[in-house]
């Protein structure tokens, strides 16, 4: 069964230091991939997406992440996080051909001021 | 904004009791899925719904049931409540079954069972 993993639960950093959140996915098909983040009392929303093409995507805030296809890995990066960025974040894959998603457990990141 | 909107936002029900939730998906999207988020895990899929039938389904017992409206409205049908069905229960819209896998969530129920 696909399944996908990340890391981390638990991550704080001080602001202005760099972020890196692993994800890894077992599926050896097609997939498209995601990062999904939920601020304090907000709903989930997109923060990037990978489909094909370029395996580094820039989304949101200043947020990228890298799909490295030999390591099944879709890691998310950060240069500088910021306060405002303390959030929980889901990784998802989607496997094309059976057209289902699947979510790993989260991260959640807590940015100190 | 028509986004994604559900409700109710909060419930407390009692083992053995049924629960509907209600989701109304973004502007223009034809195609729910609903998830169901324990403490500390991430979404779990439950089922996909796009013309009004079942098209997806994932590891959950028949006590969870669902149907869509013609104007794509959906609801989620959980009976015989458990005490692990205590959940945040979130609705994802999208388009044409979701082939590309973005989902647009709502703020999802959360379901309290005692």
């Amino acid at each position: 069964a696909q399944s996908v993993s990340q890391h981390n639960h638990h991550v704080i950093l001080s602001e202005a230091a760099s972020l890196e959140l692993g994800c890894n996915y077992s599926y050896g098909g097609t997939v498209n991939l995601f990062w999904y983040v939920q601020y304090p009392g907000q709903h989930l929303q997109l923060l990037l997406k990978y489909f094909s093409g370029d395996p580094l995507v820039k989304g949101i805030k200043g947020f990228e992440a890298e799909f490295i296809k030999s390591k099944f890995s879709f890691n998310l990066r950060k240069p500088s996080v910021q306060w405002s960025d303390t959030a929980e974040y889901f990784c998802a894959v989607h496997n094309t051909n059976a057209g289902k998603s699947t979510f790993g457990d989260g991260t959640t990141l807590t940015v100190k001021p | 904004d028509a986004g994604v909107t559900q409700s109710p936002t909060h419930l407390i029900k009692t083992r053995g009791q049924q629960v509907t939730l209600r989701c109304s998906p973004k502007s223009g999207h034809d195609t729910v899925s609903w998830y169901q988020q324990a403490l500390g895990q991430g979404p779990q899929f439950i089922f996909q719904y796009y013309e009004e039938e079942e098209r997806q389904r994932g590891n959950f017992p028949d006590r969870f049931s669902g149907h869509q409206f013609p104007n794509y409205s959906s609801e989620l049908n959980v009976n015989a409540l458990l005490l692990g069905d205590s959940a945040l229960y979130l609705c994802a819209s999208s388009l044409g079954l979701a082939k590309t896998g973005e989902l647009f969530f709502g703020e999802g129920s959360r379901l309290t069972v005692l």
